[in-house]
């Protein structure tokens, strides 16, 4: 593995589903995010861990739930699927929370999800 | 609230010069990025300024004012590959990044 790695690359879901989105990055970065990006808004952090172990929300958590049990793996659990989360989830993670530059951010390849 | 503000879209000229603006409403202000994204690709990081001024690299220049809340992107010699998306974000007062809706930017020959 040489960076971040998500999976599914793409996915079509049934409504109600429950579906984990894996993203596992071997940079021995402390912090990570997860993103959804649809036309026309740009990227809108849904959770974060800022290190193994803890977690925070973002600007639009509901129906997604992170878990950070160690530092390379950071999955994204949809509970129940539905339609209005049908988009682009880009995993990502960077060196430090704080310091500048250190706050660059690297990006998964991302997954498409569709929700029917 | 906090607030980044691109032009949507923008057209230039295979060789011309293209200058992407930005503007920022944050909560403090620690760090300013610039990001390309192709088509169904990840974000990719381009540039990166914290101190007011011109930052180059390449045929890429990005430039901050802290004072006026204002960065830009210039993108010089432009190339058909330099079609992408540019997306401009800010390191807020809690360290967390601040993104903007993107510019898309079409380059015709």
């Amino acid at each position: 593995i040489a960076g971040i790695t998500q999976a599914p690359t793409s996915q079509i879901l049934a409504a109600g589903r429950r579906m984990t989105l894996r993203c596992t990055q071997d940079m021995r970065h402390n912090a990570m995010y997860w993103y959804r990006q649809d036309l026309g808004l740009g990227l809108r952090l849904i959770h974060y861990s800022n290190t193994a172990g803890t977690t925070g929300k973002g600007e639009v958590p509901d129906g997604y739930s992170v878990s950070r049990a160690n530092t390379d793996d950071f999955p994204l659990t949809l509970a129940s699927a539905v339609p209005s989360q049908t988009s682009v989830y880009f995993c990502a993670s960077s060196p430090l929370t704080s310091g500048g530059a250190y706050n660059e951010q690297f990006f998964g390849p991302g997954t498409r999800l569709t929700v029917l | 609230g906090q607030n980044i503000d691109q032009p949507t879209e923008m057209t230039a000229t295979e060789g011309a010069i293209v200058q992407i603006n930005c503007t920022y409403q944050t909560s403090g202000f620690n760090g300013l990025f610039w990001y390309q994204q192709h088509a169904g690709e990840a974000p990719t990081f381009l540039s990166y300024n914290v101190l007011d001024g011109l930052e180059e690299k390449g045929r890429f220049s990005s430039f901050l004012s802290r004072s006026k809340g204002y960065s830009y992107l210039l993108l010089k010699e432009l190339q058909m590959k330099d079609s992408a998306s540019y997306l401009c974000a800010v390191i807020d007062s809690n360290y967390q990044l601040i993104w903007g809706a993107g510019t898309k930017l079409i380059i015709k020959p």
